[in-house]
């Protein structure tokens, strides 16, 4: 079993819909868990990080995180083209690591 | 906020030759950076944690003598690919913590293409 795994899509959504992208992690001793977005040919930039169970809301962006499920997901209402891109589930690994899923891609059509 | 600057962007060298990959931290001190490896499709995989004044860490199935780091002074790592071959082709990006074990700032990242 992969240690972050992610639905790799491509998952589309109308402009203005709810885009909810998975991520499940096999340690269970995980504390801190991060969504990154990457654009092609781009590095990824940080847009949420979680570290307790429950949401995390930050402007159209909402994090969940269920600890027992081992579980976190990123909503992304009022979904617009510019967010079109690859979702990266990342989680900790002490000592400063992250490990990430292969990150699923969105596509969100005008 | 916290500037992480990569270079170069973009490279292609010959086979057999070496290439540099520098990483600096612009606004902070990184005590310690991260040396990532991105093929198309693929997720980030962790190369290596650069440690300033000490030898960097590698991670299992990374050649530490073909993946050479130098993290000479508290702003800037160096990552440099020896006796480059086609199947080192990739993205390689660096991070580094400004905000306590996670904040993560990447570099914008290089792509070398090895002909």
């Amino acid at each position: 079993q992969k240690e972050v795994e992610q639905n790799s899509g491509p998952l589309s959504v109308p402009e203005g819909a709810i885009a909810s992208l998975n991520c499940t992690y096999s340690d269970r001793g995980s504390q801190s868990f991060f969504w990154y977005r990457q654009y092609s040919g781009k590095s990824p930039e940080l847009i949420m990080s979680i570290y307790s169970n429950g949401d995390k809301e930050d402007g159209r962006f909402t994090a969940q995180l269920n600890k027992a499920s081992q579980y976190v997901s990123l909503l992304i209402r009022d979904s617009q083209p510019s967010d079109s891109a690859t979702y990266l589930c990342a989680v900790g690994k002490g000592q400063g690591n992250l490990i990430f899923g292969k990150g699923t891609k969105l596509s969100v059509k005008p | 906020g916290a500037v992480v600057s990569q270079h170069p962007s973009r490279v292609i060298c010959k086979s057999g030759t070496s290439v540099k990959i520098e990483c600096r931290s612009l606004d902070f001190q990184a005590t310690t950076m991260f040396w990532y490896r991105q093929f198309p499709k693929q997720s980030l995989m962790l190369m290596a944690t650069s440690n300033e004044g000490s030898k960097a860490t590698y991670e299992q199935g990374v050649e530490k003598d073909k993946f050479l780091i130098n993290h000479a002074s508290l702003t800037l790592s160096t990552l440099t690919v020896t006796s480059a071959h086609p199947e080192d082709s990739s993205f390689y990006i660096c991070s580094a913590n400004f905000q306590g074990d996670y904040g993560y700032t990447f570099g914008s990242g290089t792509r070398l293409t090895v002909v």
